[in-house]
């Protein structure tokens, strides 16, 4: 399996849900991100791990936790979420982070609604 | 503050004509863009770059072109098929900074 995939693909949780996004690389690469896409918005970029540490963290609330136990694999938990929570989140991955011609690689996104 | 606009929500074009995708940043210290396309159900894919010692990069049917002292730069496909149908963003690095427009969705029409 090659690229980034993401799981699950849609969510629906409550507000008061504890639920966890899944991103796996097979690219080797050391950077991962997570982004937030919402309706008719720039994709806003949350979280960036480098060598599994978290060097970027974009005023996101705390109700989000991003963890990186390992290069290839990057997870986003979720507790008491807001309805306008509700968005598609990217995993993407690039070689390196503050390369800037580094390409980034999206995985599919999860269409995630909170009720 | 949106240092990276992209102000045509959406374009429609004829098959066979030229798309010209428009981008505007506002950040001096972005040295490098890229444009990413996007089709439904599926994340942003890389099209094409271009680093701004440059103003023309050329792949295909994608040309992009930066003029630096406007800070634009736009995405020119030609001639322009079906499949281009999709969500296109620029993003703009540097200076420790990554970011994306808000996306132009781009219909081509039979």
């Amino acid at each position: 399996e090659t690229g980034v995939t993401q799981t699950p693909r849609h969510l629906v949780m409550g507000m008061t849900n504890k639920k966890s996004l899944k991103c796996e690389q097979h690219l080797g690469h050391n950077a991962m991100y997570w982004y937030k896409q919402s309706a008719k918005k720039p994709l806003e970029l949350m979280f960036v791990y480098s060598l599994e540490e978290r060097v970027e963290n974009n005023s996101v609330p705390s109700r989000f936790s991003p963890e990186c136990p390992n290069s290839s694999h990057l997870f986003l938990h979720l507790h008491t979420l807001q309805p306008e929570d509700s968005a598609l989140y990217l995993c993407a991955s690039s070689q390196a982070w503050l390369r800037s011609t580094d390409t980034q690689y999206f995985g599919p996104g999860t269409r995630l609604t909170v009720l | 503050d949106q240092q990276v606009k992209q102000n045509s929500p959406s374009l429609s074009v004829q098959e066979g004509r030229i798309s010209i995708l428009n981008c505007d940043y506002t950040n001096s210290m972005f040295d490098y863009f890229l444009w990413y396309k996007k089709y439904p159900a599926e994340g942003p894919t890389f099209l094409i770059s271009i680093s701004s010692i440059k103003d023309k990069n050329e792949d295909g049917r994608f040309t992009v072109f930066l003029n630096k002292s406007a800070k634009h730069l736009s995405l020119h496909i030609v001639p322009s098929q079906p499949g281009d149908s999709a969500v296109y963003f620029c993003a703009a690095t540097g200076a420790q900074k990554l970011v994306f427009g808000q996306g132009t969705r781009l219909t081509i029409n039979p």
